[in-house]
């Protein structure tokens, strides 16, 4: 079955970066579109980009540019989402979530999440 | 991408039906078929209830359904029960390869 674990939980200070790990199994890594979605506490859903693991392609949304960097490593059929320069307001659960067959922005498959504290 | 515009809130009855709605722009919802809804229980992650504006994934009760008129799509959840008390979600196409989810709405039965 189908199944997206991703890293633990991280408490970081203001200004630093972080990266959070997504492992993928039950399925062809390569052949699926990975987002990374996030939802600040009590607040709503934030895409923020997809990789296509394949050929390692990106695209994330404007408000992230700059600061985001999404990677894999297909040999550990593994996702990556790093943010640099964090701020408070980057407190917030990270989820990786699968897209369906092709680029679709549907997301069947999600990862159970990773708290980011950023805190002085 | 500005958020696209859910009720902060809605309530039913056991067994009455809701609508959600979810405006975007001509530039979203507007422009495209590509309009997902998720259901987001306390703690968990979200579940793909509605995609592609009405398509239920294997496994989703009939009871939800979705549509779509303009820049509006809306989420419909016919007998309502106790399980389904929830935040939703709705995401949509923005062009560019590009999403962009409403702020949700949370569903009370009562």
């Amino acid at each position: 079955q189908v199944q997206l674990v991703q890293s633990g939980a991280e408490v970081k200070k203001p200004g630093a970066s972080v990266e959070v790990s997504c492992k993928a199994s039950g399925y062809t890594f390569t052949g699926y579109y990975m987002h990374w979605v996030r939802q600040a506490p009590g607040q709503g859903l934030e895409w923020m980009g997809w990789i296509n693991p394949n050929n390692g392609g990106t695209n994330y949304a404007q408000k992230f540019q700059g600061r985001v960097t999404m990677t894999r490593d297909t040999s550990i059929s593994t996702a990556y989402m790093e943010l640099s320069r964090l701020r408070s307001d980057d407190t917030a659960v990270y989820y990786c979530a699968r897209d369906l067959p092709g680029w679709s922005g549907f997301y069947y498959y999600w990862g159970q999440g990773t708290l980011v504290t950023v805190s002085s | 991408q500005s958020a696209l515009t859910q009720p902060a809130s809605v309530s039913g009855s056991p067994g009455q039906s809701i609508t959600i709605s979810c405006t975007g722009t001509s530039s979203d919802v507007g422009s495209y078929n590509l309009v997902s809804w998720y259901q987001q229980h306390p703690d968990k992650a979200p579940k793909l209830m509605i995609y592609e504006v009405n398509k239920r994934p294997s496994g989703v009760s009939n009871r939800f359904s979705g549509s779509k008129s303009g820049n509006t799509a809306s989420l419909t959840i016919s007998g309502l029960q106790a399980e389904d008390e929830a935040d939703y979600y709705c995401c949509s196409y923005a062009g560019s390869s590009t999403l962009v989810f409403g702020g949700g709405t949370k569903l009370t039965v009562l």
